[in-house]
């Protein structure tokens, strides 16, 4: 079992909809916790971070659910500059080692 | 815009090559990392650099040579690599891990390099 997983998908959606990505972890003594978006190519940059409480940026909001072990990212009135890949990050030890899950792929159509 | 650099862009080595990659960042982190990615895959950890000492060697081999000379830059020496090394080497920096302050710990990773062996 993988340590962040994460549907690969793709998610094909229209223009407009919402969207919704989970994510599992399986250390329970992680510490942080990212979405970060990578387009076709290019570098992974950070969407997110993710906080117990939640939290929200314009038409993202982030979740964690530390009992459950999983985070979600949802997408309202998606973009089509919104198709991209999604990467689940966890931060789960004081190394500073980074986990990620396989990513999620966005694909927003007109 | 990234405020992690990485020189060159694109690089296209043989089997028997030395040739060094670069990475240069201007945020004040003091821990810098190594990625590879491959297609379609999340970025692999090569190595940690944190206060410009290596802290993680993620069982990299030795045809891979990090080189961190200040708290801004970092290398990557590459000698003798094979094909299935190709692939998009990505820096990154961050603060030095602070016990799970998101604000702190987050990682900016550089456009990266995308390298072709032959």
């Amino acid at each position: 079992r993988k340590e962040v997983e994460q549907d690969p998908g793709p998610f094909n959606v229209p223009e407009g909809a919402t969207v919704a990505f989970n994510c599992t972890y399986s250390n329970s003594a992680s510490q942080s916790f990212f979405w970060y978006r990578q387009d076709c190519r290019k570098e992974p940059k950070l969407l997110m971070s993710v906080y117990s409480s939640g939290n929200e940026d314009g038409r993202f909001t982030a979740q964690l659910n530390r009992a459950s072990q999983y985070i979600s990212l949802l997408i309202r009135d998606s973009k089509l500059s919104d198709s991209a890949t999604y990467l689940c990050v966890v931060n789960r030890d004081n190394t500073g080692k980074l986990i990620f899950g396989q990513g999620t792929t966005l694909q927003v159509k007109p | 815009d990234t405020e992690v650099t990485q020189t060159p862009k694109h690089l296209v080595m043989g089997m028997t090559n030395k040739k060094s990659l670069k990475c240069e960042q201007h945020m004040g982190h003091r821990a810098m990392y190594w990625y590879k990615q491959k297609a379609k895959k999340p970025p692999e950890l090569m190595f940690v650099y944190s206060y410009e000492k290596l802290s993680i060697n993620e069982s990299v081999p030795s045809r891979f040579s990090p080189e961190c000379p200040n708290s801004s830059l970092l290398n990557l020496h590459l000698h003798a690599l094979q094909p299935e090394d190709s692939a998009l080497y990505l820096c990154a920096s961050s603060q030095p891990f602070n016990g799970g302050l998101a604000s702190t710990d987050t990682q900016y990773f550089g456009p990266g390099t995308r390298l072709t062996v032959l």
